[in-house]
């Protein structure tokens, strides 16, 4: 039962423009959300992360996006340029300081000059 | 460098064999996690130790897993008796503690048994 969904396995943009990454979670007891970025045989990079008492956290071009009733997370990058290109997996943590991440499967991003 | 460091980089044999995963965590953290990540998969968690000791143990796939941390530092993952399904990517993370805090990921072990 994947709790953590990431529906979009893979998604292009064109340059400047905005990119959108879905994630879904399915268990109420999620409240610390969290995005990674992946560059090929490299390990995830951490990006930015959400706690569940808020619905907006922004860090330059990044914007995390958090609707708790819809269960519903999402990446905004603005303006989108090439070096995004990557893998982007959502994460969610069970309970404040529960360490057990649990996983998208991923969104691989292409982001076209 | 700064960052988590794991060894090595890529291992590849035969099925049967034992092997043995290291990881080497940013100084000054206490929490300590092991993922593998298969193909086509998200990341799937096998281990945390918090300190020296591993609270959870829930995530490894069978008892021939196994992982220790020594000095609440270098951590090892060791499996005995490979098989070909164990062939992933093979990924430690650290952080400085487990409240809203972000893990930090090394560049992973690819584990290749043929």
């Amino acid at each position: 039962d994947q709790q953590v969904k990431q529906n979009s396995p893979s998604l292009s943009v064109q340059e400047g423009r905005i990119s959108i990454l879905n994630c879904d979670y399915t268990n109420s007891m999620f409240d610390y959300f969290l995005w990674y970025k992946k560059y090929p045989a490299e390990g995830p990079t951490f990006l930015i992360s959400i706690s569940s008492i808020k619905d907006k956290n922004e860090d330059g071009r990044f914007t995390v996006f958090l609707n708790k009733s819809a269960k519903h997370l999402s990446l905004h990058i603005v303006p989108s340029q090439p070096g995004d290109s990557a893998v982007y997996f959502c994460a969610a943590s069970p309970n404040s300081g529960t360490y057990k991440y649990i996983f998208g499967t991923g969104t691989r991003l292409k982001v076209l000059a | 460098g700064a960052g988590v460091s794991q060894s090595p980089s890529n291992k590849v044999t035969e099925k049967g064999k034992d092997v043995e995963l290291r990881c080497d965590p940013i100084s000054g953290h206490t929490a300590l996690y092991w993922y593998r990540q298969s193909l086509g998969q998200g990341l799937e968690f096998l281990i945390y130790f918090q300190g020296n000791s591993a609270p959870d143990k829930s995530g490894l796939p069978s008892d021939r897993f196994s992982a220790e941390r020594t000095g609440g530092s270098v951590s090892t993952l060791t499996i005995q008796r490979t098989q070909q399904e164990d062939s992933a990517v093979y990924l430690c993370a650290s952080s400085q503690g487990t409240l809203n805090q972000p893990q930090h990921f090394g560049d992973g072990t690819r584990l290749s048994i043929l």
